[in-house]
């Protein structure tokens, strides 16, 4: 099974500045994704991850409010631009093993 | 793209019954079916999953079944226990091409002791 090591885990940011969250998996995974989760709500997917390539976003998600990096087969960040307290919610990234998938412990953002 | 609805949005039982959540899938192309428990803070646990080819699968007092026909497949806890209170999600995906999770929308379950 893989682990994944996420950071920040909470954090409190003014609104118009960004935020840069990392994922860290101790194994070599192809797919990893972001989500975002609202408190008391399901998961939502935001984009998946790509090494080499740039991330695919789901409807509603767009590339400059939310750049996606993943530079190796084991790390990824999520960057939350330019934020507003509509983006207060917890950010989880996830990554594939070989039989199911791993989260990360989750990023509970607050913007004040 | 696929949509993937979860019934009940809550459950409460007594300690040592039974519960059942429902869920439903939209995209016949999917055919990974995994549950998640979420405890209060805590990040997703994968519970139990099933894949297409298979109708049910059991894992103590946990069994999933799944409906191909209808679209839709279950999670059964039986002998329930106060610390199976959580937030359980199903989720579906194509595990041979994208491989991306969606999401039910969730059900809290209360086991009262």
């Amino acid at each position: 099974s893989a682990v994944i090591s996420q950071k920040p885990s909470r954090d409190i940011c003014q609104r118009g500045t960004s935020l840069t969250i990392q994922c860290q998996v101790d194994s070599q995974v192809t797919m990893m994704f972001w989500y975002r989760q609202q408190p008391g709500q399901s998961l939502t997917l935001i984009a998946t991850a790509n090494q080499g390539s740039e991330a695919t976003y789901e409807s509603g998600f767009v590339i400059d409010k939310f750049p996606i990096s993943r530079p190796n087969l084991t790390f990824s960040t999520l960057t939350v631009s330019n934020m507003s307290p509509e983006d207060s919610s917890i950010y989880l990234c996830s990554a594939e093993g070989n039989t199911e998938a791993f989260f990360g412990q989750g990023t509970r953002l607050t913007v004040v | 793209g696929e949509n993937v609805e979860q019934h009940p949005s809550t459950l409460s039982v007594q300690e040592g019954d039974s519960a059942v959540i429902k869920c439903t899938y939209s995209d016949s192309a999917s055919n990974y079916f995994p549950w998640y428990k979420q405890e209060l803070g805590k990040r997703p646990q994968l519970i139990i999953d099933i894949r297409s080819n298979v109708g049910e699968k059991k894992d103590q007092r946990i069994a999933v079944t799944l409906n191909k026909t209808a679209k839709h497949f279950s999670l059964h806890i039986t002998e329930t226990q106060p610390e199976d209170s959580a937030v359980y999600f199903c989720a579906a995906s194509k595990r041979d091409s994208s491989y991306k999770l969606i999401f039910g929308s969730g059900t809290r379950l209360l086991v009262r002791p």
